[in-house]
C-alpha cells in the first residue's frame, strides 16, 4: 500500500518569502502521478500542482514548483512571493496511474499560515 | 469553478436519523471518491465507485453505505446516525484519462446531536 508523509502540521511565513513543504512517500510503483492540493478555509480543494513520475524535469506552475527526488521518495513544494491568499491547509497526494487503480492517497496535511 | 456539488453544506441532525449527503458531477467522470475529514483536517478514504455499479469500501471502515446508479450521482447514506459520525465529508471525481486530476465538491458539515 501507499502512504504520504507530511512531517510539519503547521508552517508560518512572512508575506513575499519562500516557504517550502516536505513530501515522503512510499510505494513499489514505477510510474505514478504527485500532486499538491490546497484547501482554503471552508472553501474547495483546488489542484496546485501535479508531477508525473516518469518525468525528470521539476513541474512549476506561476510562484508554484515541486523538487521531486524520485530515488529518495521525496516531493517538495516551494511556493515563492508568498501572498496572504496562500494561506491554506496544503496536502501531498499520490496516485498510481488510471488504469493500475486510482485511489487517491493523501498525507495528513500541512497548514500554512501567511503572515503580512 | 470544478463542476462538482455537494448538498447539504451543513446540517444538524438528531441520533438515530437515517441521512443521506448528495454529490453530483456534471463532467461525466467515472471514478467518484468520498472522504472523510476529520477535526485535524486529515483525509480519509471511506467509499469509492469506478463507473455505474461499481462501488467499493476505502481505507476508512464507515458505517455509511453508497450508491452509483447513474454516472453523475453518488449519494452516501447513513441509516443511523450518530455523534461519532459528526465530521466534514468530501466527494471528489477523476477524469477516465488525461492529466488524473481531481475535482472536489466544497464538502458536507454533518454534525450528530
Amino acid at each position: 500500500a501507499q502512504t504520504v508523509t507530511q512531517s510539519q502540521p503547521e508552517m508560518s511565513v512572512q508575506e513575499a518569502e519562500t516557504v517550502t513543504l516536505s513530501c515522503t512517500y512510499d510505494t513499489s510503483e514505477n510510474n505514478y502521478y504527485l500532486f499538491w492540493y490546497k484547501q482554503p478555509p471552508s472553501r474547495q480543494m483546488i489542484l496546485v500542482i501535479r508531477q508525473e513520475a516518469y518525468k525528470q524535469q521539476n513541474a512549476t506552475e506561476n510562484r508554484f514548483s515541486v523538487n521531486f527526488q524520485k530515488a529518495a521518495k521525496s516531493f517538495s513544494l516551494k511556493i515563492s512571493d508568498s501572498q496572504l491568499g496562500d494561506t491554506a491547509m496544503y496536502f501531498c497526494a499520490f496516485m498510481k496511474p488510471l488504469e493500475r487503480g486510482n485511489k487517491l492517497v493523501f498525507g495528513a496535511g500541512t497548514i500554512l499560515r501567511v503572515k503580512s | 469553478e470544478a463542476d462538482i456539488y455537494q448538498t447539504p453544506r451543513y446540517l444538524v441532525i438528531g441520533t438515530g436519523k437515517k441521512i443521506t449527503l448528495e454529490c453530483s458531477q456534471t463532467m461525466g467522470h467515472d471514478k467518484m471518491y468520498w472522504y472523510q475529514q476529520d477535526p485535524g483536517m486529515e483525509l480519509h478514504l471511506i467509499h469509492y465507485s469506478y463507473g455505474v455499479n461499481s462501488t467499493e469500501k476505502g481505507d476508512l471502515s464507515s458505517e455509511s453505505t453508497v450508491s452509483r446508479i447513474r454516472t453523475e450521482h453518488f449519494p452516501l447514506t447513513l441509516e443511523s446516525a450518530r455523534p461519532s459520525h459528526t465530521s466534514q465529508y468530501l466527494c471528489a471525481s477523476i477524469a477516465p484519462r488525461g492529466l488524473a486530476e481531481a475535482f472536489f465538491g466544497q464538502g458536507t458539515r454533518l454534525t450528530v446531536v
